[in-house]
């Protein structure tokens, strides 16, 4: 079946430091291949997404670049805020299957 | 508002008994999925209605959990004789897309304890 491995966390950063957390999948077909974000006290929200090989998804500064040919989809933040400080979730969908499929999330707290 | 509802937002039962949790989801919104998320770990799938039709139950753990979305609008999602390993977050998302592979909005869940 389909799977997500994400990094493990937690992640702890200083403010304006470089973010990568490191997504892999598995499935079958093509999925589309999406970024959560889930603040404290809050329910989760699309952070970005990619429907096919190649394409970059973007949002708030962050980036992340579907690879088949690695089946990644690495999340990147250039210089991160205090603001950023959440739980991150990698997910695909396959477009047979309807559901979602979750890896089990990295904790990413950022320090002034 | 406008996002997807989740009541109650914290449940706690006695083992044995049996509870009911629903889902408001936004308005227009074909498709419907409930997940399942445990202490550290990322949302399981539950099962997924396309309008009132569920197409997809192949997450429910066992014949004591039961989901329903009788007029394409409103779930509820059923646990009888809850147990201990049922303790968990209940995530109700919606997708305007009828295939169920555009963006999720989720409501922010249900948490259950079972004691």
């Amino acid at each position: 079946g389909d799977s997500v491995t994400q990094m493990e966390g937690p992640v702890t950063l200083s403010e304006e430091a470089f973010l990568t957390i490191n997504c892999t999948y598995t499935a079958t077909g093509y999925p589309s291949l999406f970024w959560y974000v889930q603040y404290p006290g809050e329910g989760l929200q699309l952070l970005l997404k990619a429907t096919k090989a190649d394409d970059k998804g973007s949002n708030k500064g962050f980036e992340a670049t579907y690879r088949k040919e690695t089946t990644s989809f690495h999340l990147e933040k250039g210089s991160v805020q205090v603001s950023d400080s959440a739980v991150y979730f990698c997910a695909l969908t396959n477009t047979n299957a309807g559901k979602s499929t979750f890896g089990d999330g990295t904790t990413l707290t950022v320090k002034p | 508002g406008a996002g997807v509802s989740q009541s109650p937002r914290y449940k706690v039962a006695k083992r044995g008994q049996d509870v009911a949790l629903r889902c408001d989801p936004i308005s227009g919104h074909v498709s419907l999925f409930w997940y399942q998320q445990a202490l550290g770990q990322g949302p399981e799938f539950l099962t997924y209605f396309q309008n009132e039709a569920q197409l997809d139950k192949s997450g429910l753990p066992s014949d004591r959990f039961f989901a329903e979305r009788p007029e394409g609008s409103v779930s509820t999602l059923k646990i009888q004789r809850t147990q201990q390993e049922d303790s968990a977050v209940y995530l109700c998302a919606s997708s305007l897309d009828g295939r169920g592979t555009g963006e999720l909005f989720f409501g922010e869940g249900s948490r259950l304890t079972v004691l």
